[in-house]
């Protein structure tokens, strides 16, 4: 069973402030998903990071695949109270009929004060 | 606009009741993922589809909780008898995925049935 490891459970902050959420497992993942959740909504998602050591970036967001391919992070640059939210990591296994499965973080509450 | 869509978003009910939820999987999506969603578990799959056959469903507690697709428009979720344990926000998600060109994972996800069984 592949477990995702999230940290930390909850963040507040004040805006203008910066903040990196982790995402840790012991096993490979093909790829890995982040996704943002609002109250009332479902998740939506941000980014896919496939290839180990990618960097890909969104405005002030950040995301960082492990080199290993068994962890990521995400990085808010001068954080906004519309950046408040529950932040999930996401790990896809590649092969056999798990493809398409994903399995999920426990998540990371932000909440940025104005 | 294409959207996943979940009836009811709200549902209050006694225990033993039997409880439906129903999902509109995106048009042309393969994939079909019926989700829990507490503070205590975070985000649990309880089961999914592709093509609308169920692949896993280890997730879901058998005695109670079944999972269908009678066409590809339609997903269900039912339990019953429900209990207060049950009580949480139930997402629906659909994606495409194929194994030709390697995987598209990303999933969408319906904005949920809070769920609480009194």
């Amino acid at each position: 069973t592949q477990l995702l490891e999230q940290s930390p459970q909850f963040l507040s902050i004040q805006e203008g402030e910066n903040l990196t959420v982790y995402c840790n497992s012991s096993s490979v993942f093909s790829s890995l998903q982040w996704y943002r959740q609002e109250p009332g909504e479902g998740p939506v998602l941000l980014v896919t990071v496939v290839t180990g050591g990618e960097v890909k970036k969104l405005k002030r967001l950040t995301f960082q695949f492990g080199d290993a391919r068994k962890d990521s992070s995400l990085h808010i640059t001068a954080a906004q109270p519309g950046d408040t939210g529950l932040y999930l990591c996401a790990g896809a296994v590649a092969g056999g009929t798990s493809y398409g499965k994903l399995t999920f973080g426990q998540g990371t509450i932000l909440t940025v004060h104005p | 606009d294409a959207r996943v869509t979940q009836t009811p978003r709200d549902k209050v009910t006694e225990m033993g009741q039997e409880v439906t939820m129903r999902c509109q999987p995106i048009l042309g999506h393969n994939t079909v993922f019926w989700y829990r969603q507490t503070m205590m578990q975070g985000l649990e799959l309880l089961a999914y589809f592709r093509n609308r056959a169920p692949l896993d469903d280890s997730g879901m507690p058998k005695d109670r909780f079944s999972a269908e697709m009678p066409d590809a428009t339609l997903a269900t979720l039912k339990i019953q008898p429900s209990e207060p344990r049950d009580s949480a926000v139930y997402f629906c998600a659909s994606g495409l995925t194929y194994t030709d060109r390697g995987q598209s994972n990303e999933q969408f996800f319906g904005p949920g049935t809070r769920l609480t069984v009194l």
